[in-house]
């Protein structure tokens, strides 16, 4: 069955420093999607994405954040400058229509220090 | 701000019994309510959903149900199976609203006995 993909699995970063998680969703899918799940705590949407744009973002998703998807493949959630806040479980999802349930990839767990 | 709420962080349910797991909502903009299983290590995966128009929905050995008034949904699993046991989300959103994202509860961990 295919799958969301999610690398790597784990990120550590220092505070301050830039990072791109990477998501490949599944392939006839056209919805995508960023949620994290801060340890403790509910899982929580930041942004979604569709034909190329940003069609809904949370007020979690701030400049600090921003999302590409350079090659008709691969779907990226890149953080600018981390903070200790953002040490989290990033999951990326997709859907193949706006009415459709999301299929979770398995997460990367960042942690800043 | 919980919009969706899941008052039991924890269930245990005798294997091959009934497990109904609850969930609340506050904001009646949604629409479109979903549950989701959670292994340790792994995301969520999807169970079975339902749509405001209707007030039940089964798959299999899942049922759920939707009581708009009262603004709460509930998820039947029987019989129970060990393999059930993982934290189970509710989540909903407000497609009608034209918002796509999903609120999530705080999840309800649920323990097969044997």
């Amino acid at each position: 069955e295919p799958e969301v993909t999610q690398t790597p699995s784990h990120q550590v970063t220092q505070m301050g420093q830039e990072v791109i998680l990477r998501c490949v969703p599944i392939s006839n899918h056209l919805y995508f999607y960023w949620y994290r799940q801060i340890l403790g705590q509910k899982v929580e949407f930041l942004v979604s994405f569709y034909n190329n744009e940003i069609s809904e973002k949370s007020e979690i998703f701030d400049d600090q954040f921003s999302v590409e998807r350079p090659d008709g493949s691969n779907f990226t959630l890149k953080i600018r400058s981390t903070k200790l806040e953002d040490s989290a479980m990033y999951f990326c999802a997709s859907g193949t229509a706006y009415n459709s349930p999301l299929h979770f990839g398995n997460g990367t767990r960042l942690t800043v220090t | 701000d919980q919009q969706v709420k899941q008052n039991s962080p924890s269930l245990s349910v005798q294997e091959g019994r009934i497990s109904i797991l609850n969930c609340d909502y506050t904001n009646s903009m949604f629409d479109y309510f979903l549950w989701y299983k959670k292994y340790p290590a792994e995301g969520p995966t999807f169970l079975i959903s339902i749509s405001s128009i209707k007030d039940k929905n089964e798959d299999g050995r899942f049922t759920v149900f939707l009581n708009k008034s009262a603004k709460h949904l509930s998820l039947h699993i029987v019989p129970s199976q060990p393999g059930d046991s993982a934290v189970y989300f509710c989540a909903a959103s407000a497609r009608g609203g034209g918002a796509d994202g999903l609120t999530f509860g705080k999840g309800t961990h649920l323990i097969i006995q044997p």
